[in-house]
């Protein structure tokens, strides 16, 4: 059974003050990794496709990474409208080709 | 570029009283179709999934329902509802190019009284 786990549950970070989320993942076969960035009473908005070891993305002030076990969303000297809750999820070849498996979130805050 | 819409935004109903919320895609053919439901403060619960016309997948036994009547559109229904039906719904789809990404729609807000 595939599995994502975020970490930590919830961030709270000062205006520039730099810092990672993570999500880490039990997965077989991995097909992709997305991150999702939702904000209150909104549907999840795609962020980054990884789809294998070693990859990175980048968009702003964010920067998504990717290794065999867990991947990290880099976020570089946040503002307050980074404030959201940052979804991962994997897509695994377990399971039938089309469910995939979210985490629970990282509830972000930056205060200004 | 795809689009996809869901209604109501919100909606407020007394238990014991049907369901029927809406989710249409545009701009794609042939999507795979998901209903999911996030209660406050908890993950993403997948509910119902569809790789096509009348091709439903249940992941979780409920008073729910689904439908999907034709290509882009997916319906999600229940004949009575319970207290513990309260939360976010969304609608997501992935398109029938096999690169995985997920989109998602706005979400309907049901509180259930």
């Amino acid at each position: 059974e595939d599995q994502v786990t975020q970490s930590p549950e919830a961030l709270r970070l000062q205006e520039g003050e730099s810092s990672s989320l993570n999500c880490s993942y039990t997965v077989s076969g991995l097909r992709g990794l997305f991150w999702y960035r939702q904000d209150p009473g909104k549907g999840p908005e795609f962020l980054f496709t990884l789809y294998s070891a070693g990859e990175e993305k980048e968009k702003e002030r964010l920067k998504a990474t990717l290794t065999k076990k867990e991947s990290f969303l880099h976020i570089t000297a946040p503002k307050p409208e980074d404030s959201a809750t940052y979804l991962c999820a994997v897509w695994g070849a377990s399971g039938g080709s089309y469910i995939p498996t979210f985490g629970r979130g990282t509830s972000l805050i930056v205060h200004p | 570029s795809q689009t996809i819409h869901q209604w109501p935004a919100t909606l407020v109903q007394p238990v014991g009283s049907p369901l029927s919320l809406e989710c249409t895609v545009e701009g794609t053919s042939n999507p795979n179709l998901y209903w999911y439901r996030q209660a406050a403060g908890r993950g993403l619960q997948l509910l119902f999934y569809s790789v096509g016309i009348g091709q439903i997948s249940s992941e979780v036994p409920q008073n729910l329902s689904a439908s999907r009547p034709q290509d882009r559109q997916f319906i999600l229904s229940s004949k009575k509802l319970l207290l513990s039906d309260s939360g976010f719904y969304l609608c997501a789809w992935t398109g029938p190019e096999v690169n995985y990404e997920q989109y998602f729609g706005p979400g309907t807000r049901l509180t259930v009284t």
